[in-house]
C-alpha cells in the first residue's frame, strides 16, 4: 500500500528566504504527483502536477522536482512571501486515485 | 469558471440522522472524487465516480455510505445514521477525464464541514 510522507510537519522562515519542502512514497509506480496548498478552513489548491516521466515543473516562484526510482518530491519555493504561509500537501497518483501526505504547515514571518 | 462547488459549507446533524453531501464539479469535467480529511489527518480516499457510475468505492465504509453520480444534476455524498466519528471535512474533486493515463489534474471544491452531535 502507499504510503506518503512529508518532512518537516512544520517549518517557520523569515520572508525572502529559498525553502524546500520534501515527500518521500514508497511505491514508485506512479502516473503523476501532484503538489497543493491548503488554506485554514479552505479547500485546496493545485500548484503543480509533474508526471511520471518528468523531473520537474515551474510555475512562477515554485518548482517541483521528481525522482521516482528513489521515491522522492520537493517543492522548492524561492523568495517566500507572507502569503505563501498554507500547509502545502504532496499527493501521488497510481491509478484510480491520489493518496495525500498530511502535509508541511509552512509560516512566512514578515 | 466556476470551480468546483460544494455545499453545504457546514453541516450539523445529531446522531443517527442523515447527511447529503453535494458536489458540482467544475464545467466539463466529468470525473468527481470525494475525500474525506479528518482533524490532524490527510485526506483519505473514499470514492471515485463518473456520470451514472462508480468507478472505485474501494475507500467508502462499506454500511451507512453511500455515492452517486446522476446524468443530471450534483454528486451526492449520503451518510445514513451518523455517528460521532464522521465528523469531518469532506472534500470533492473533479477532473475532466480519467487521472490514468491523462495525467488530469485534480481541482478540490472547499469542502463540508460535517459536525455530528
Amino acid at each position: 500500500k502507499q504510503e506518503v510522507t512529508q518532512i518537516p510537519a512544520a517549518l517557520s522562515v523569515p520572508e525572502g528566504e529559498n525553502l524546500v519542502l520534501n515527500c518521500s512514497f514508497t511505491d514508485s509506480a506512479i502516473y503523476n504527483l501532484q503538489w497543493f496548498r491548503q488554506d485554514p478552513g479552505k479547500g485546496l489548491t493545485s500548484l503543480l502536477l509533474i508526471q511520471s516521466s518528468q523531473r520537474e515543473q515551474t510555475s512562477g516562484r515554485l518548482n517541483a522536482s521528481l525522482d521516482k526510482s528513489s521515491g522522492r518530491s520537493t517543492l522548492y519555493i524561492a523568495a517566500s512571501q507572507p502569503g505563501d504561509s498554507a500547509t502545502y500537501l504532496c499527493a501521488v497518483n497510481p491509478g484510480n486515485q491520489f493518496y495525500f501526505g498530511t502535509g508541511t504547515s509552512l509560516t512566512v514571518i514578515p | 469558471n466556476a470551480g468546483v462547488m460544494q455545499n453545504p459549507r457546514h453541516l450539523v446533524r445529531r446522531r443517527g440522522q442523515e447527511a447529503r453531501l453535494r458536489c458540482s464539479p467544475m464545467k466539463g469535467h466529468s470525473h468527481v472524487y470525494w475525500y474525506r480529511q479528518l482533524p490532524e489527518e490527510g485526506l483519505k480516499f473514499m470514492v471515485y465516480l463518473q456520470k451514472e457510475n462508480i468507478i472505485d468505492e474501494s475507500g467508502m465504509p462499506k454500511e451507512r455510505f453511500s455515492a452517486e453520480f446522476p446524468k443530471e444534476g450534483p454528486s451526492i455524498l449520503r451518510i445514513q445514521q451518523v455517528v460521532r466519528g464522521d465528523s469531518a471535512a469532506y472534500f470533492c474533486a473533479s477532473s475532466t477525464r480519467s487521472m490514468v493515463p491523462n495525467n488530469s489534474p485534480l481541482h478540490f471544491g472547499n469542502g463540508t464541514r460535517l459536525t455530528v452531535t
